[in-house]
């Protein structure tokens, strides 16, 4: 069985920093996906950023961008630039690819932007 | 309209009785999935199916029951709720190939039971 998880309970940081979130897991697998979803109050699930394992490397999305480590099995989220509406909670997930492929998620960040 | 839809959005129910959650997709979709969100706990999966005649246990599956109607449509049953039921509960959609691994997420149902 697969688990994710996140130290970080909570943080913040001013609005146009840098903030890094972090993400270990723990698998047997050689082949599965990795992602992060921002739930903002709305409690939307979004999609921020995937990361597939055999991909060297690191995915980007505008001001979103990994560091995964595959042998560390450590998997954070960096956000640039900060703006408010990036206050939202943060969770990392796990998917195994190829049969049976369902979420394993973290425990979530709870991330706010000071103005 | 949403792609996945979630009824009811909220609920306040009494311990004891029966509630349904229903999901329903308009993305063609034929894997669908249950998750519950507590606080301090992240997402837990609950049930999941792949195709209609396909229904699979998750890691949290005492207490409740799943029917999956139709290709479109995956419902969530707790026969008798109980307080520790109270949570947000997640219905998410994903292709029968998930190329990209990407699930789809409705709005949530957040349920308390009293």
């Amino acid at each position: 069985a697969q688990t994710v998880t996140q130290s970080q309970p909570e943080m913040s940081v001013q609005e146009a920093e840098t903030v890094t979130l972090s993400c270990t897991y723990d698998t047997s697998e050689s082949n599965y996906y990795l992602f992060w979803y921002k739930q903002p109050p709305s409690r939307q699930m979004i999609l921020v950023i995937r990361q597939e394992a055999y991909k060297q490397q690191n995915a980007t999305e505008n001001r979103f961008s990994v560091n995964f480590q595959k042998a560390a099995k450590s998997f954070s989220l960096k956000i640039s630039d900060s703006q408010l509406g990036d206050t939202a909670m943060y969770f990392c997930a796990f998917m195994k690819r190829f049969g049976n492929e369902k979420l394993t998620f973290g425990t979530g960040t709870r991330l706010t932007i000071i103005p | 309209d949403a792609d996945v839809t979630q009824t009811p959005r909220n609920r306040i129910t009494k311990t004891g009785k029966r509630i349904m959650l229903e999901c329903s997709q308009t993305k063609g979709h034929d894997r669908m999935y249950w998750y519950r969100q507590d606080p301090g706990l992240g997402l837990r999966l609950i049930y999941y199916s792949f195709d209609v005649k396909d229904i699979n246990k998750g890691e949290i599956s005492d207490g409740y029951s799943v029917s999956r109607q139709a290709q479109a449509k995956f419902s969530l049953s707790l026969e008798s709720a109980i307080p520790n039921q109270t949570a947000l509960y997640f219905c998410a959609t994903g292709p029968a190939r998930l190329n990209t691994g990407e699930l789809f997420f409705g709005e949530g149902s957040r349920l308390t039971v009293l």
